[in-house]
């Protein structure tokens, strides 16, 4: 059973332009989020995180939006940049089950398109 | 200097033999973990230690034994290789156990087993 769902595998976006990445989770006891970054052959790097305290957050170009309701959070890139092309993927954690390891999603591969 | 480490990069073995992975993180970190991608690129915790204490032991063959001699090295020991443990291995690090900090990933070790 995933209980973090990335539900676009890929994703293709012009150069300049905004990149949204969702992710889906089913567990509503979670209430810390990140997303990462992966490039071929390289491990993970973090990117953003948020509580669920929060609605949103933002670091220079990336902000993560979250929907407690709809049990979404997105990630906008904007403007998205040849360099942004890598493997994203979002997870979850609950801070209330005491375990504090992360569930990931599978994953939404973006192409910037120069 | 690479923040967590992984050796080897790649490992090609055939079924039946034992092989171990190494990991170092040289960033103070309490946390280290081993997460398994597979095929489908889903990221799935395996083991946590803390501090030298195994904290998380999700459901593994018993054939996976991690150990770690301090709190900057996780080594991952795999016996009897099977076909469907080739996946890439990632090792992590975090600064504490019940700490929503991102994760430092290593860069990964493919496991092919023939």
């Amino acid at each position: 059973d995933q209980q973090v769902k990335q539900n676009s595998p890929s994703l293709s976006v012009q150069e300049g332009r905004i990149s949204i990445l969702n992710c889906d989770y089913t567990n509503s006891m979670f209430d810390y989020f990140l997303w990462y970054k992966k490039y071929p052959a390289e491990g993970p790097t973090f990117l953003i995180s948020i509580s669920s305290i929060k609605d949103k957050n933002e670091d220079g170009r990336f902000t993560v939006f979250l929907n407690k309701s709809a049990k979404h959070l997105s990630l906008h890139i904007v403007p998205s940049q040849p360099g942004d092309s890598a493997v994203y993927f979002c997870a979850a954690s609950s801070l209330l089950s005491g375990t504090y390891k992360y569930i990931f999603g599978t994953g939404t591969r973006l192409k910037v398109l120069a | 200097d690479t923040a967590v480490s992984q050796t080897p990069k790649y490992l090609v073995t055939q079924m039946g033999n034992d092989k171990s992975i190494k990991c170092e993180q040289n960033l103070g970190h309490d946390t280290m973990y081993w997460y398994k991608q597979d095929s489908k690129k889903f990221l799935k915790i395996m083991f946590s230690y803390n501090n030298k204490e195994l904290i998380i032991n999700e459901t593994v063959p018993n054939r996976f034994s991690p150990k770690s001699p301090d709190k900057a090295h996780l080594n991952l020991h795999i016996n009897s290789l099977e076909l469907g443990d080739s996946a890439v291995y990632f090792c992590a690090s975090s600064p504490g156990w019940g700490e929503n900090y991102g994760y430092t990933f290593g860069s990964g070790t493919r496991l092919t087993v023939v």
